[in-house]
């Protein structure tokens, strides 16, 4: 059974780049037809995918954050890392790690971390 | 962009069935998975594929998918079945999508 854990800073400052780690145990980052991805959940809000990486370094981001996002692996830690500039006060979120299997055709979240709260104050 | 939208809020009596929509223009073309949510704990997957369970999610949750609207049945509802309920679907433009969400309130 896999298991994700995110870690990173709890409190990021304005217009700063807010970077997290997921640590993946029990499988690889570098196993085929999986796809590792950053989801979050805004404050008394719904779900928002972010982006995932794949193949170790292709991406996938979501239109409306593909200016600012950045998805990395480092096969060496079994890790998969996002980096997010320039946030404001708005990209306070919990923030979810988590892996995606491609069924069909299309693709479905089978394993999530925790999440971790990330907040944008001066 | 692509969206879904589920309604804000569900109310269901314990052992009644509970349903919730998912509207997005033709999702019934693409495969609408459903995720429930409840406060600190990590989404779990009970729909996959319009109408598969995934191992040890109980009978009760169903899917359905076609034309505009997906839909999520959970039949018998329990107390324990309270909670955040999403669907998702994968768009060839925007990625994964989710929906609005629907909070279960089982009185």
């Amino acid at each position: 059974q896999v298991q994700l854990q995110e870690s990173g800073p709890g409190l990021v400052k304005p217009s700063q780049t807010l970077s997290l780690t997921c640590t993946v145990s029990g499988g690889s980052v570098s196993s085929g037809g999986y796809y590792w991805s950053w989801i979050r959940q805004h404050p008394g809000k719904g779900l928002e995918w972010i982006g995932y990486i794949f193949h170790s370094e292709s991406t996938y981001y979501n239109p409306s954050l593909r200016s600012r996002v950045t998805m990395s692996v480092d096969t060496s830690k079994n890790q998969f890392s996002l980096k997010l500039s320039s946030v404001t006060a708005a990209d306070t979120a919990v923030y979810y790690c988590a892996r995606e299997v491609a069924v069909a055709g299309t693709l479905l979240i089978d394993s999530w971390g925790q999440g971790t709260l990330v907040t944008v104050s001066s | 962009s692509y969206e879904l939208t589920q309604p804000p809020s569900v109310s269901v009596s314990p052992g009644q069935t509970a349903s919730i929509t998912c509207s997005g223009d033709k999702l019934g073309d693409k495969y609408a998975c459903w995720y429930q949510l409840k406060p600190g704990q990590s989404p779990v997957l009970v729909i996959y594929q319009d109408t598969k369970r995934p191992s040890g999610i109980p009978e009760r949750f169903s899917g359905s998918n076609s034309g505009n609207t997906a839909t999520l049945t959970i039949s018998g509802t329990q107390a324990l079945d309270e909670a955040d309920y999403y669907c998702q679907a994968w768009d060839s433009s925007a990625g994964d999508v989710f929906g609005t969400g629907t909070k279960v309130t089982v009185l």
